[in-house]
């Protein structure tokens, strides 16, 4: 099994940038969750999808944060426009079901200059 | 307001020590609670689950769960240096998503 697979890894973009994370849940999986991680914060729940659809985004920050789910196998968070306070490392996790255990993907450091 | 809280440490075990995490819980119709461990630059990584009251066992590992009292500890016996890692308590009712603890960070010396 491939595990959850996040891309770009790494990102470091300028203020005002657009940024687009992808993620690739676990196949099977009906629940993908995005985080974003800070030393301040902890691991902040910024949205979650059940079958692609969005269930609770209370957790996204501001309009400049939105994320979509076209398909059970693909997911994104887009930045626009981004800032240097977004600096972070934003998880996606992905579950059989919501309240089951999550998996985690390797994540993607982003830092906004 | 649903909480989960951990004290963030750092808590110091010597090598071949008991380490044991705390965990408590503000919501009464949690169901599920899960211990996560994360390496420092790494994603959290899922080691235990637990359901019921009571012990459940996993090798160095034994998660303990109280309702009545709101709390969920994680005990490792014989404490290795590779254990030294931020664990992260997690907490859900049916049909939500996990509500995440900050994380106590373990240091093991050996």
């Amino acid at each position: 099994d491939a595990g959850v697979i996040q891309s770009p890894r790494h990102e470091v973009t300028e203020m005002g940038q657009e940024v687009t994370l992808r993620c690739k849940p676990i196949s099977g999986h009906n629940s993908l969750f995005w985080y974003r991680q800070t030393m301040m914060r902890g691991l902040e729940l910024l949205i979650y999808f059940n079958n692609n659809v969005p269930i609770d985004d209370s957790g996204m920050p501001e309009d400049r944060f939105s994320a979509k789910m076209p398909n059970a196998s693909f997911s994104t968070l887009k930045i626009q426009p981004s800032e240097p306070r977004d600096s972070a490392v934003y998880f996606c996790a992905s579950s059989f079901q919501a309240a089951y255990e999550q998996y985690f993907g390797p994540g993607t450091r982003l830092t906004v200059t | 307001q649903k909480e989960v809280e951990q004290n963030s440490g750092p808590l110091s075990v010597p090598e071949g020590a008991i380490a044991s995490l705390n965990c408590t819980y503000s919501d009464r119709g949690s169901q599920s609670f899960f211990w996560y461990r994360q390496y420092s630059g790494k994603s959290p990584e899922l080691i235990m689950s637990i359901y019921s009251n009571g012990d459940k066992e996993d090798g160095r590992f034994t998660a303990q769960l109280n309702k009545a009292s709101q709390y969920v500890s994680l005990l490792i016996r014989d404490s290795q240096p590779s254990d030294s890692a931020t664990y992260l308590c997690a907490v859900n009712q049916a049909g939500t998503a996990l509500i995440f603890g900050k994380g106590t960070t373990l240091s093991v010396s050996s």
